[in-house]
């Protein structure tokens, strides 16, 4: 199946710190891609959309100057967490797709911990 | 986005078929079902896709009835590596669909 590359899988920073997250589809082109965190036990929570070349759509209660995502190209995406503080501290994930009805793939993940 | 409906987790033992069933009552015309797989620390990895009727791979098997208001996952022989949560995705994923997840099945298999 297709592969979507996400680094760094772990993290470790200081509160006020930023850290950015990248999101690559490494054999497709990914029109649409999404960002999830999940805390443990807990099903993965959709954050934002994005569309190559657009604004992300974020859900709400997500704030959108705190956690910004990046959409430039049809391979990759990239959210940044900035000033981060414990309770960014989560399981992030991304996803993309190639277009309507094909599947959907995700990354490995990136645990963040913030001190 | 229709919403889905898993059990909230299951019991089996190696060696037998586990049947996941997930109901999504308000499913569009458009929609795909499609399973995931997830473990501990791991982003979720694609199991099966399917519109209508049935799906097999070399994992899975997907049975979708003629109403589509449900769909089963059909784990054969299951070891004790297929431990995961598993959860079941439905829509059609164009530019202006979301992908909500819901609560997933915790499937437990004992030795």
């Amino acid at each position: 199946g297709a592969v979507v590359s996400q680094h760094p899988s772990w993290v470790i920073c200081k509160s006020g710190t930023s850290v950015k997250i990248e999101c690559r589809s490494l054999d497709f082109q990914a029109t649409t891609m999404f960002w999830y965190r999940q805390f443990p036990k807990q099903s993965l929570m959709l954050m934002a959309t994005s569309n190559e070349g657009s604004k992300a759509t974020y859900e709400q209660g997500v704030e959108k100057d705190k956690f910004l995502i990046n959409h430039a190209s049809l391979t990759l995406s990239t959210l940044t967490v900035t000033s981060a503080h414990p309770e960014d501290s989560s399981f992030y994930i991304c996803s993309g797709v190639s277009g309507t009805n094909e599947k959907l793939f995700f990354g490995s993940g990136t645990q963040l911990s913030v001190l | 986005l229709a919403k889905t409906t898993q059990p909230i987790s299951m019991d089996s033992y190696e060696g037998q078929e586990v049947n996941i069933t997930c109901s999504h009552n308000n499913i569009a015309t458009n929609d795909y079902i499609t399973w995931y797989q997830q473990f501990p620390s791991q982003g979720p990895r694609f199991i099966i896709q399917g519109y209508k009727t049935k799906v097999t791979n070399e994992v899975a098997s997907l049975f979708i009835p003629a109403d589509r208001k449900s769909s089963t996952l059909s784990l054969p022989r299951v070891s004790l590596s297929d431990t995961a949560v598993y959860y079941c995705l439905v829509g059609a994923w164009n530019r202006d669909d979301k992908i909500i997840f819901g609560k997933g099945t915790r499937l437990h298999i004992l030795p």
